[in-house]
């Protein structure tokens, strides 16, 4: 059965601090893994990696996967308190369905 | 502005009424999706739609119907049969273009009484 594993549950850090959240996955067909933020709402959209050791990176926030070893991380350096939310993973099976699957999400709290 | 939209933001219904939960979207996607998410739990998939008159039960369809009539629109109506309907229904799109990228609507939060 497919899935996604997110680690940890839960942080809470200070404003400064870096932080490494980490997806494992077991997938059949993978084709690309995602990142969203969720802020009490809709998840937005981060990042989206399909190839192995490309750095994806966005200001602060950056990612790379690892399709040897099936895993991901999401770094958040300099943090801030506008960067506690769920960071959610997911990962396309390029199946017959094509379904996003999705971890549980990891709780960022940033305190000031 | 392009988007997706999710009406309403809140909703309240009683034990046996059927209601029906709203998602537009004008971005020009073929894809729509309807999620659940509840405390503790990853998204879980209801439905989904490829295309225009066409859609397929995700992990969790048991008590709930969709319809895709328009490419814009994508109703979820959660029906009397579904024993746990409280919850927070995200909608979501993609284009053919990029379509592992799905794009969320700001979702509706169903509380039965």
């Amino acid at each position: 059965e497919d899935k996604v594993v997110q680690s940890p549950l839960s942080l809470v850090v200070h404003e400064g601090d870096t932080v490494t959240l980490n997806c494992s996955y077991e997938v059949t067909n993978f084709r690309s893994l995602l990142w969203y933020k969720q802020e009490k709402k809709a998840p937005t959209f981060l990042f989206m990696l399909t190839s192995s050791g490309i750095e994806k990176k966005s200001g602060r926030l950056s990612s790379i996967l690892d399709k040897k070893e099936l895993f991901s991380i999401l770094n958040i350096t300099a943090t801030q308190t506008g960067d506690s939310a769920i960071y959610l993973c997911a990962v396309l099976n390029a199946g017959n369905n094509r379904k996003l699957i999705w971890g549980l999400g990891t709780s960022l709290a940033v305190n000031p | 502005d392009g988007g997706i939209t999710q009406s309403p933001k809140y909703l309240f219904r009683k034990e046996g009424q059927n209601v029906t939960l709203s998602c537009e979207q004008n971005l020009n996607h073929d894809a729509m999706y309807w999620y659940r998410q509840d405390p503790g739990q990853g998204l879980r998939l209801i439905y989904y739609s490829q295309i225009v008159n066409d859609f397929q039960k995700g992990d969790i369809a048991e008590g709930y119907s969709v319809s895709r009539e328009k490419k814009e629109s994508f109703p979820l109506t959660v029906t009397s049969a579904q024993k746990n309907p409280t919850a927070f229904y995200l909608c979501a799109s993609s284009s053919p273009l990029v379509p592992d990228t799905q794009y969320f609507g700001p979702g509706t939060r169903l509380t039965v009484l």
